[in-house]
């Protein structure tokens, strides 16, 4: 069962570079979600999407930009990197769009490092 | 805005003793309360989850605790044992909300 897979895990960007993470759920959830994990912080909601063809702004989405051409697929982008990007990134699914009504299943991560 | 307080940050205990995480929340709407464990390269897994109509609710060895006038709850780890060290991660949520307001985290460290 592969649930929800991120690639790449590790990735090392020069400042103003581009880049694309990607994501991918194989449990044909409908609402996916793109998180950052500050050392230190809790998750803060970059990108959500209820489904194909719909996204919208979570808490930070200043820097990112997403699309979900498809249910299972949920990339994303990163324009003109900074080194406050430095983090790592989660991306989840859920089978409810409201948090008191469906669990979240998270990915295993990727770790950016802008320099 | 809406902030949830997660203590402490790190805990170590020695297996076989209990663990005891707390959160407080800002936002007196929130009515959802899920933990999260987060093992070592690993994204989080929910654990447990409490709702507001609920003081308390068990799990086998972990239990929450919800306090709605005090605005906190707390994770009850009981008979630790190591693989129970891992980042543990409270979060609130209020009705129809697709937000989750995360804590910072509690690394916990269960030492054989």
């Amino acid at each position: 069962n592969a649930g929800v897979t991120q690639t790449p895990k590790f990735r090392i960007l020069k400042i103003g570079q581009s880049m694309t993470l990607q994501c991918t759920q194989d449990m044909n959830h409908n609402y996916m979600y793109w998180y950052r994990q500050d050392p230190g912080m809790g998750l803060k909601l970059i990108y959500y999407s209820v489904g194909a063809g719909i996204t919208d702004k979570g808490e930070v989405p200043n820097g990112y930009n997403v699309s979900r051409s498809t249910t299972e697929d949920f990339p994303l982008r990163l324009e003109l990197a900074a080194p406050s990007q430095t983090s790592v990134y989660f991306c989840a699914s859920s089978p409810s769009l409201f948090a008191n009504t469906g669990e979240l299943f998270f990915g295993e991560g990727s770790r950016l490092t802008v320099l | 805005g809406e902030n949830v307080e997660q203590h402490p940050s790190t805990l170590s205990v020695q297996e076989g003793d209990s663990a005891v995480i707390k959160c407080t929340y800002s936002d007196s709407a929130s009515n959802y309360f899920p933990w999260y464990k987060q093992e070592l390269g690993k994204g989080p897994q929910l654990i447990i989850d409490i709702r507001s109509n609920v003081g308390e609710k068990k799990d086998q060895r972990i239990a929450v605790t919800l306090n709605k006038t005090a605005k906190h709850f707390s994770l009850h780890i009981t008979e630790t044992q190591p693989e129970d060290s891992a980042v543990y991660f409270c979060a609130a949520s209020r009705d129809s909300s697709y937000k989750l307001i995360f804590g910072s985290g509690t690394r916990l460290l269960v030492r054989p």
